[in-house]
């Protein structure tokens, strides 16, 4: 069984590029789960998504992010117009089921590595 | 509000000797802990994690960690620390109550591990 998969592993962008980051996660998990790791600091929750909906973005930036899990194909974090702040790691964990529960955790992907110029 | 410390940024250990690594964490409800290490421009790989029953839970590598409740604690441990340790290793708590956000990752900032040979 595949783990969870990102791509591109390294993304180098220009300042006011769009970058487009990719999440697929590990067979029969339809959450997904969006972090940001800035240099030196732990990962923060950004988006939850389930299937065609966002069920919580509130660590998301409301400006230039946007995310999205369609029913077919990976889910998608978009970066409008990128700065360098933007600059981070970026991770994506899926799970099998939504709720709290032992068999509920969340397993990540190896990120993407975003660099802005 | 649910969070996670971990009170070092750095901790050295010499080779052979034993590793402790600080956690503590405040959630309402019972927690579920987790510890993860990051090797450099690599992914989060999952240790080990307690959501019920035995306070000393063993993981990957040979590493360890106690659950203590009353000191709100989940310090991970290695009886015999190798050169191959050194890495970043994180706590993470998420809340183990059917209220909302329980799905949330609560991540320490990170704890350099180095052991010197």
């Amino acid at each position: 069984n595949a783990g969870v998969m990102q791509n591109p592993r390294h993304l180098v962008r220009r300042r006011g590029q769009e970058a487009r980051l990719r999440c697929s996660p590990m067979k029969g998990h339809s959450h997904v789960y969006w972090y940001r790791q800035l240099p030196e600091e732990g990962l923060k929750f950004m988006v939850y998504l389930q299937k065609e909906n966002i069920i919580d973005e509130s660590g998301m930036p409301k400006e230039r992010f946007s995310a999205e899990f369609p029913k077919e194909g990976p889910s998608i974090l978009r970066i409008q117009q990128v700065v360098r702040g933007d600059s981070a790691a970026y991770f994506c964990a899926s799970s099998r089921h939504p709720w709290a529960g032992e068999d509920n955790e969340q397993f990540f992907g190896p990120g993407t590595r975003l660099t802005v110029l | 509000a649910q969070s996670v410390a971990q009170p070092e940024d750095q901790v050295n250990v010499a080779e052979g000797n034993p590793l402790t690594v600080k956690c503590t964490y405040s959630v309402s409800g019972n927690p579920y802990l987790f510890w993860y290490v990051q090797y450099p421009n690599r992914g989060l790989q999952f240790l080990l994690k307690y959501i019920t029953g035995d306070n000393l839970v063993k993981g990957s590598y040979g590493f360890e960690a106690e659950f203590n409740k009353s000191q709100t604690s989940f310090h991970l441990k290695k009886p015999s620390a190798l050169v191959s340790d050194s890495a970043l290793y994180f706590c993470a708590v998420r809340g183990g109550t059917s209220t909302s956000g329980t799905y949330k990752y609560i991540f320490g900032t990170g704890t350099r591990l180095k052991v010197l040979a």
